[in-house]
């Protein structure tokens, strides 16, 4: 089974940083997908975590703890591009991806 | 680089008509994926194919078949169209599971 925990809203305004946190209850852990999607738009791939720490790719970074079952998302120099909903995928074993409603980001100026 | 291709962008059917969308990949991905997307909700999987001759069920398949006799195609049949299958449906693909599903721009349909 799979249980993902993730805030519905979140607002922030340009050139903030906001952080995305996720907690999550699976079995056959293999790693956590993070993706955006756009309002109207296919879902996009950010990051993929296997191991525990951060890993940062441009203004996101995305980071994991696999013992507490925790990852969070953080966007830096936050732009208006960035409203978007943010999708926290665990990876289990033998199953195809869970996606759920994610977390929508309001960016206002 | 072409990647997800799904055709058409938008439909609209009648009650009890059915329909093809059509979904092809380029990429050479052996994992395969149908989703739909209803306003204001997440992604549900409807079937998915690990490769070419061989598919399985999602969370939604009823009302829906499905096809992998290549690698690179995987088409979704509608059979009878009903009111509760309008939604936006998208493709993906993946080298494995491990790795990212690279998606399609959707198909908007409708269901009159």
């Amino acid at each position: 089974g799979q249980n993902i925990d993730q805030p519905t809203e979140m607002t922030a305004t340009e050139g903030a940083i906001v952080q995305i946190n996720c907690t999550y209850q699976t079995s056959g852990f293999n790693g956590l997908f993070w993706y955006q999607q756009h309002a109207g738009e296919a879902p996009t791939f950010l990051s993929y975590n296997v191991l525990d720490g951060l890993e940062e790719k441009g203004r996101f970074s995305s980071f994991l703890s696999r013992s507490k079952g925790y990852s969070y998302l953080l966007l830096k120099e936050l732009q208006m591009k960035d409203s978007a909903s943010y999708l926290c995928v665990p990876n289990q074993a033998g199953t195809a991806l869970i996606f759920g409603k994610g977390t929508t980001l309001s960016v206002s100026s | 680089n072409a990647g997800v291709t799904q055709t058409p962008k938008f439909r609209i059917l009648k009650i009890g008509q059915s329909m093809t969308l059509q979904c092809a990949q380029d990429m050479n991905h052996n994992y395969m994926y149908w989703y739909r997307q209803d306003p204001g909700m997440g992604l549900k999987l409807i079937y998915y194919s690990v490769g070419a001759g061989i598919t399985d069920k999602g969370e939604v398949p009823n009302g829906y078949n499905v096809s992998r006799s290549t690698t690179e195609d995987f088409p979704l049949r509608l059979e009878l169209a009903a009111p509760s299958q309008t939604s936006v449906y998208f493709c993906a693909s993946s080298l494995g599971t491990g790795q990212p599903q690279h998606f399609g721009d959707g198909t908007r349909l409708s269901i009159l």
